[in-house]
């Protein structure tokens, strides 16, 4: 069955450090794989998606992921954080054929990162 | 619209009592689906519409509840009889079918019975 796991709950960073956040899926063919951010109080907002193509793809507010087919990865990275960026962070996976051949999305649980000043 | 608008922002109930909860989807986007975020948890599907039927039903999670969508846009969610578990975020999303798969989420509804 499709899943997505990222396997940090929480994950707290000082501003100014790099921060890499991990997502692991379980999917029958090539996924599409998207990480979203929610602010306290907020809706999701895509950060950055990945169809094919490039394995490094580059996002929005300075995040970028890397799609490793062999681990099954799709690991969401920043070389230098920002107090703003304490948010909880959402992994993605799709398309999942439902009826009438919708995209169906699976999230994982979340990453709630907290920033140190 | 301009983006996903979900109303209310809150809503605290009492058990028993029936609620409902609103989005208005970006203007065009025929796809629109309803997730709901416990704490802690991730998001749990819920329903799809496309247009105005509702192919997927898969995720309501007890015939308390309902959802409906008139005229291709807005959606309405109907939470019947309460109880102290429906407490969560309830978000909604809109997309185009058939584009690029992202969703664009609305600020989401919280919830609360007491």
């Amino acid at each position: 069955a499709q899943s997505v796991t990222q396997p940090d709950i929480h994950i707290t960073v000082s501003e100014g450090a790099s921060l890499e956040l991990r997502c692991n899926y379980s999917y029958g063919a090539t996924p599409y794989l998207f990480w979203y951010v929610q602010s306290p109080g907020q809706g999701l907002q895509l950060l950055l998606k990945y169809f094919s193509g490039d394995t490094l793809v580059q996002g929005i507010k300075g995040f970028e992921a890397e799609f490793k087919r062999s681990q099954s990865s799709f690991n969401l990275r920043k070389p230098s954080v920002h107090w703003s960026d304490a948010a909880e962070y959402f992994c993605a996976v799709g398309p999942l054929s439902g009826p009438g051949g919708y995209n169906k999305l699976i999230f994982g649980a979340g990453t709630r990162l907290a920033v140190h000043p | 619209g301009a983006g996903v608008s979900q109303s209310p922002s809150n809503k605290v109930t009492e058990k028993g009592k029936d609620v409902e909860l609103r989005c208005d989807p970006i203007s065009g986007h025929t796809a629109l689906y309803w997730y709901r975020q416990s704490l802690g948890q991730g998001l749990e599907f819920l329903i799809y519409f496309q247009g105005n039927s509702a192919p997927d039903k898969s995720g309501l999670p007890s015939d308390r509840f309902s959802a409906e969508r008139t005229g291709g846009s807005v959606s309405t969610l109907t939470i019947q009889r309460t109880q102290q578990e429906d407490s969560a975020v309830y978000l909604c999303a809109s997309s185009l079918v058939g584009s690029d798969y992202g969703y664009t989420f609305g600020s989401g509804t919280r919830l609360t019975v007491v």
